[in-house]
């Protein structure tokens, strides 16, 4: 079953710690890993995908295959990050695009 | 440009009456989804729409959600003889194609619509 796994509900760490949020996915294939971030009365928004394999707001998430995880990591956290993360799994079905397969999201503080 | 706009933002209904929630993909996306998040949830997928398509509807969770788009741009999810378990925030996404060719489309989301079935 194709399943994402977040499982902190809450992290909290003070303004210029490190953070780890972390993702674990269960898919037999080659999936594409997001993550995506929900900021206070915003919407829903892609913060990286895996395939970019870029750092987007000093935050970067590498896919490791062997461990079925995609970690979210920022080694030093702002106020301003403090938010809702959700992990998502996009299946790559051949020919067809597949929907996204979210956890249950990680709410992030971030302590001044 | 515009993104992704839902209407109504919210809705209250009382259990048993049908309602109706409006979703404008941006202009020229052809795959557009609807996903329904319960409280603490993260999204579930619903339904998925190729221009006006319904190419997946597997996620529905009861044949009292109907959703079209049948110009293939606008979209409805409607869902009749609201039920309390119905009460939850249904989001929508588009994104610009919608077949994979090794390449992957970024989905965008609108608010949603918050739904309380009282």
């Amino acid at each position: 079953a194709q399943r994402v796994t977040q499982p902190e509900k809450l992290l909290s760490v003070f303004k210029g710690a490190p953070v780890e949020l972390k993702c674990n996915y269960s898919y037999s294939g080659s999936p594409e890993l997001f993550w995506y971030v929900q900021y206070s009365r915003q919407r829903l928004q892609l913060l990286l995908r895996h395939i970019s394999r870029e750092s987007i707001k000093g935050f970067t998430a590498d896919l490791n295959k062997g461990e079925t995880s995609f970690h979210l990591k920022k080694p030093f956290a702002q106020e301003e990050d403090s938010a809702m993360y959700y992990c998502a799994l996009r299946a790559n079905y051949g020919g067809s695009q597949g929907n996204l397969i979210f956890g249950k999201g990680t709410k992030l503080s971030v302590k001044p | 440009g515009a993104g992704v706009s839902q209407s109504p933002r919210y809705k209250v209904a009382k259990r048993g009456q049908d309602v109706a929630l409006r979703c404008d993909p941006i202009s020229g996306h052809v795959s557009l989804f609807w996903y329904q998040q319960a409280l603490g949830q993260g999204p579930e997928f619903l339904t998925y729409f190729q221009n006006e398509a319904q190419l997946d509807k597997s996620g529905l969770p009861s044949d009292r959600f109907f959703a079209e788009r049948p110009e293939g741009s606008v979209s409805t999810l409607k869902i009749q003889r609201t039920q309390q378990e119905d009460s939850a925030v249904y989001l929508c996404a588009s994104s610009l194609f919608g077949r994979t060719s090794g390449t992957s489309y970024e989905q965008y989301f609108g608010p949603g619509t918050r739904l309380t079935v009282t």
